[in-house]
Parts: C-alpha cells; sequence; structure tokens
C-alpha cells in the first residue's frame, strides 16, 4: 500500500498570506494525485486532480504541482474561506490512499 | 446538477448489518465509476469500495474484504453497500462519490454522506 505523508499536519497562516501545503508519497504515483478541501460539517470537494489540473469552479489560487513521489498545493493569496482541512489522495496503486490532512488555521 | 443522497445510516450493534443507499441525479449514472469513502468521527478519509459502470467489477480495502459488498442498480439511478459483520470501527460518515474519468478518476462529487454508528 502506498502511503501518503502530508507536511505540516497544521499550517497557522493570516488572510493574504501564502500557504504551501506537502504530499509525499512512500513510492512513485506517477501523477496521479488529487487534492481535497473540507470545511467542518461539510463533504470534502474536489480542487485539483493529475497533480496540477484545477477541478471545475475551482480559482485560481489554487495550483497544484509535482510528480512521483513529492507533490505541493499552493494557495497563492490565502481568502478567509479557504481555512480548512486540505487531503492528498493517490489512485497509482491497485488501492486508493488519502493523506493525514493538514489543517490550515488562522493565526 | 449532479446529486448524491445517501440513506440507510444508523445505529447498529456489532456483529449486525445495514445496506446504504445512494440515489443519484443530474448525470448519467450507467456510464460513471462510483465510489464509497468513508470518514470516522474526527479522523482523516479513508476509501472503501469502487464499481464500475456496469457493475462487472469491483474492489474493495482489505478490512473490509468479504464483508461489505458494493452494487449498483442502474434502471434506478442508485447505489449500494451492504455492510455485513459490523465492527465498532466500521464507525464513520460514509460518503457516495462520483468518479470522473477525465479527471483522472478522481472522487469528483460527494453527497453530504450517511453515519454509521457500530455500538452494543
Amino acid at each position: 500500500e502506498i502511503v501518503l505523508t502530508q507536511s505540516p499536519a497544521t499550517l497557522s497562516l493570516s488572510p493574504g498570506e501564502r500557504a504551501t501545503l506537502s504530499c509525499r508519497a512512500s513510492q512513485s504515483v506517477s501523477s496521479s494525485l488529487a487534492w481535497y478541501q473540507q470545511k467542518p460539517g461539510q463533504a470534502p470537494r474536489l480542487l485539483i486532480y493529475g497533480a496540477s489540473t484545477r477541478a471545475t469552479g475551482i480559482p485560481a489560487r489554487f495550483s497544484g504541482s509535482g510528480s512521483g513521489t513529492d507533490f505541493t498545493l499552493t494557495i497563492s493569496s490565502l481568502e478567509p474561506e479557504d481555512f480548512a482541512v486540505y487531503y492528498c489522495q493517490q489512485r497509482s496503486s491497485g488501492s486508493i490512499t488519502f493523506g493525514q490532512g493538514t489543517r490550515l488555521e488562522i493565526k | 446538477e449532479v446529486q448524491l443522497l445517501e440513506s440507510g445510516g444508523g445505529l447498529v450493534q456489532p456483529g449486525g448489518s445495514l445496506r446504504l443507499s445512494c440515489a443519484a441525479s443530474g448525470f448519467p449514472f450507467t456510464t460513471y465509476v462510483m465510489s464509497w469513502v468513508r470518514q470516522a468521527p474526527g479522523k482523516g478519509l479513508e476509501w472503501v469500495s469502487t464499481i464500475s459502470g456496469s457493475g462487472a467489477n469491483t474492489y474493495y480495502t482489505d478490512s473490509v474484504k468479504g464483508r461489505f459488498t458494493i452494487s449498483r442498480d442502474n434502471s434506478k439511478d442508485t447505489l449500494y453497500l451492504q455492510m455485513n459483520s459490523l465492527r465498532a470501527e466500521d464507525t464513520a460518515v460514509y460518503y457516495c462519490v462520483m468518479r470522473e474519468a477525465a479527471a483522472d478518476l478522481a472522487f469528483y462529487c460527494w453527497g453530504q454522506g450517511t453515519l454509521v454508528t457500530v455500538s452494543s
């Protein structure tokens, strides 16, 4: 099973700042990596698929990069509604795994 | 507009059974791969099972193999998850999710979830 490790566990930033979230895979997943945002009491929402393609309706301040084992989700300038938990997910192996999540909180 | 509406959750004793349903609308259901993903209280996301559009191919995470069965009725645009021999560790919100082939089979659209609690 491929393990995804997200860092940091918690990120404290202020609105307007740049956020950089990391996801590292225990073995190569090529570009089969997605990012999701989850707010309290809500279902997750797809942000990025194929490591770098924004899903429909996702603002341009969200961007994804990386391939192989190291991936990054960047939020260029944080809006108040961006404070949430973010998960990465891979489907390269026979099974599907999620990272443990990064909580993005207001500083 | 895509809509996924789960039902069937509730409180069940260890060893018991439950069947979850997910009514889909707003898209050609039969052409889409569908999955169940769960989230234990206060924890992260865990993929549970996937079924192909025709229903011919199914996949499960190891912890539910032999206990859970995913199925679909394309005539009713409905996805199911039959859960048997339930354990305390199966307690979670279960999400029905549409997978989009054009988006690298990402978990594209999620239902609101249904809570399953396994407890005596």
